[in-house]
């Protein structure tokens, strides 16, 4: 089964609104990272948080984690067409040596 | 300078047929993996490798296996194809369990 799931599952949005993306896990983990992906490309890394973070940002990015909820959030502020691509979480669970990635969030930003 | 690079893009080939797919990665990082992306971009992690230790998801048919000539690269050879085994597969590689960085894909079709 997944580790991570994300929510929703596809998103439309106009350019210049905010995209919130959701991620839920099941185990502790070390760290909770959000990749985008653009169509017919590999993945691109956007944000790591750990497990003792609660919030981070990266331009217009602003990951949080609530571990008591096992899940986390990636908000893209000021959204722009460019930002259309699939997110995906992934999960450095405790017990395990390698990244577990949720089934992804695909975003549409419509110019 | 690309920092993941596989070959070929592209691989349309009879069922029965051995391929194999090569990934090189110039970032010195000390693991590689490889994963399979399905038409619904459900990511699946197959293998990862460092020169220590190599971690085979269970559900990965034996037909599939990793080789590594050394550190920089890891190859994946696949015997008696399959129509199932068609997909995207990505090598990625990342130094410990930190970010991972993604190949651009070979897209594997098996007729």
């Amino acid at each position: 089964s997944q580790q991570g799931e994300e929510d929703p599952q596809a998103l439309s949005i106009q350019e210049g609104e905010n995209a919130t993306m959701n991620c839920s896990y099941k185990t502790s983990i070390n760290n909770l990272q959000w990749y985008r992906q653009n169509s017919g490309r590999g993945l691109v890394h956007l944000i790591l948080i750990r497990s003792n973070e609660r919030e981070k940002h990266s331009g217009r990015l602003r990951v949080t984690l609530d571990t008591s909820k096992k899940s986390s959030s990636l908000l893209i502020t000021a959204s722009r067409a460019a930002d259309t691509a699939s997110y995906f979480c992934a999960t450095d669970a405790s017990s395990a040596r390698q990244l577990t990635f949720g089934s992804g969030t695909q975003l549409t930003v419509l110019p | 300078d690309t920092a993941v690079s596989q070959t070929p893009k592209y691989l349309v080939t009879q069922m029965g047929n051995d391929k194999s797919i090569k990934c090189e990665q110039n970032l010195g990082h000390d693991t590689m993996y490889w994963y399979k992306q399905d038409s619904k971009k459900f990511l699946k992690i197959m293998f990862s490798y460092n020169n220590k230790e190599l971690i085979i998801n269970e559900t990965v048919p034996n037909r599939f296996s990793p080789k590594s000539p050394d550190k920089a690269h890891l190859n994946l050879h696949i015997n008696s194809l399959e129509l199932g085994d068609s997909a995207v597969y990505f090598c990625a590689s990342s130094l410990g369990l930190r970010e991972q960085f993604f190949g651009p894909g070979t897209r594997l079709t098996v007729l």
